[in-house]
């Protein structure tokens, strides 16, 4: 149990198909992020959220991307008119304490053919 | 230069010998490090803190040095299940965002 459940694990979508991911805390956390992670490379930033506000978005995350977080508990990821470049496992995270580290849910895979 | 930079490895150790990493980072403002841990195809896991004092945690060692802006992991003593992605994270306290080495790949080899 990472304290982060995202949904769904694994997802192929035929590219121009949008596609919709979602990060659950277990607890109440303030500051939630998404990450994106190609193969042989390490996570990279795409945005965070402070309670319900997006504070942060890397230039990674094209117009295509967009993420809220209605609540300030739950978030999602929907990317739009998917291309083959999208594909890579998209991380959520939150921080665990001050002065500590983060925790990482366990992804969610995507493949575009 | 990039925030976060490892060798990526492969680094292929026979099991039982000790193993180190370096990763060296260009914001001189970072204030928080740590090593992760990531297996093939599975989310990154917290190994642990780094610290200018140093962090020793059984056969894993950890240190800081802020002059020269590199973080280290020592491995004493390899195991076949310490096979992995050691990950390099620096944290710059503006926004608590972190920033990730690519990552180096660790073979122990029986």
């Amino acid at each position: 149990d990472t304290g982060v459940s995202q949904d769904p694990r694994h997802k192929i979508t035929k590219r121009g198909q949008n596609v919709t991911f979602r990060c659950d805390p277990i607890s109440e956390h303030n500051r939630l992020y998404w990450y994106r992670q190609t193969l042989g490379q390490g996570p990279e930033f795409l945005t965070y959220f402070q309670n319900e506000a997006q504070l942060e978005k890397s230039r990674l995350l094209s117009d295509r991307f967009s993420a809220e977080r209605p609540k300030g508990s739950f978030s999602t990821l929907e990317i739009q008119r998917t291309e083959q470049g999208d594909s890579a496992m998209y991380l959520c995270a939150l921080r665990v304490g001050t002065g500590t580290g983060y925790t990482f849910g366990s992804g969610t895979r995507l493949t575009v053919v | 230069r990039k925030e976060v930079e490892q060798d990526p490895g492969p680094f292929n150790v026979p099991e039982g010998a000790t193993v180190a990493f370096n990763c060296t980072y260009s914001n001189s403002a970072s204030q928080s490090f740590f090593w992760y841990r990531q297996d093939c195809r599975k989310e990154p896991k917290l190994l642990m803190s780094v610290y200018s004092s140093g962090n020793e945690d059984g056969r894993f060692t950890a240190q800081l040095n802020r002059a020269s802006q590199y973080i280290s992991l020592l491995i004493r003593d390899s195991k076949l299940s310490d096979s992995a992605t050691y990950l390099c994270v620096v944290i710059q306290n503006r926004d608590d965002k972190i920033i990730f080495g690519k990552g180096t790949r660790l073979h122990i080899l029986p």
